[in-house]
């Protein structure tokens, strides 16, 4: 069975600062991976999502890699701002469609 | 488009009670997906739909959850009877799997309380 984990639980920083989220997993054997953010009461928003054959995608301040090799993958938001601060989840897909979520890492960006 | 929506956004019942919830997938979307979100557990597939034929029901905790998808434009969950650890909140997600990248589009969610 898939297991996802996501360290660390919660993450408090200035604004400005650089944001490094980790999450592995522990088949390496996976279609793709997808970080989403999710606000306070509500629903999930996918952010990015990288093929099992990519070893990184870019969206605006958003990088993601992949090592899936190490069953590793980080997000990385640069120059955070306080709308930045939510709970960014990870999630793997192996070759059927169950994705498997990690717990999530909480983020808050100080002003 | 408007998204994945789901309705009632939010509802409150008694134990016992029978409880529907609601989802309208993004139009041209072949899977929908229902998930249950909760501190203790996270968040668990309840049952995956692919052209709106039921796929893969394990993660439906008991007989009491049910769902359904008439056609590709609607799906219901219901739960009954309802019990207090039902409290969760529920989402439904639609994808268009056999796609490029497959991702999953959540709607906001139907948070369910059970007195």
């Amino acid at each position: 069975k898939q297991e996802v984990t996501q360290i660390p639980a919660a993450l408090s920083v200035p604004e400005g600062e650089n944001l490094v989220l980790n999450c592995s997993f522990t088949d390496s054997a996976i279609y793709n991976l997808q970080w989403f953010r999710q606000d306070p009461g509500k629903g999930l928003t996918s952010l990015l999502l990288i093929q099992s054959s990519q070893r990184e995608q870019t969206s605006g301040r958003l990088n993601a890699s992949l090592d899936k090799s190490s069953g590793r993958s980080t997000l990385y938001i640069a120059a955070s701002q306080p709308g930045d601060s939510a709970t960014y989840l990870c999630a793997v897909r192996p070759w059927d469609y169950k994705l498997s979520f990690g717990a999530g890492t909480t983020v808050t960006v100080r002003a | 488009d408007a998204g994945v929506i789901q309705s009632p956004r939010h509802e409150v019942t008694e134990m016992g009670q029978e409880v529907t919830l609601r989802c309208k997938p993004i139009s041209g979307h072949n899977s929908l997906f229902w998930y249950r979100q909760t501190m203790m557990r996270g968040l668990e597939l309840l049952i995956y739909f692919n052209n709106n034929v039921p796929i893969d029901d394990s993660g439906m905790p008991e007989d009491r959850f049910s769902a359904k998808m008439p056609n590709a434009s609607f799906s219901t969950l219901k739960i009954q009877p309802s019990e207090p650890r039902d409290s969760a909140v529920y989402f439904c997600a639609s994808s268009f799997v056999g796609g490029v990248q497959e991702t999953q589009y959540f709607g906001p969610g139907t948070r369910l309380l059970v007195l």
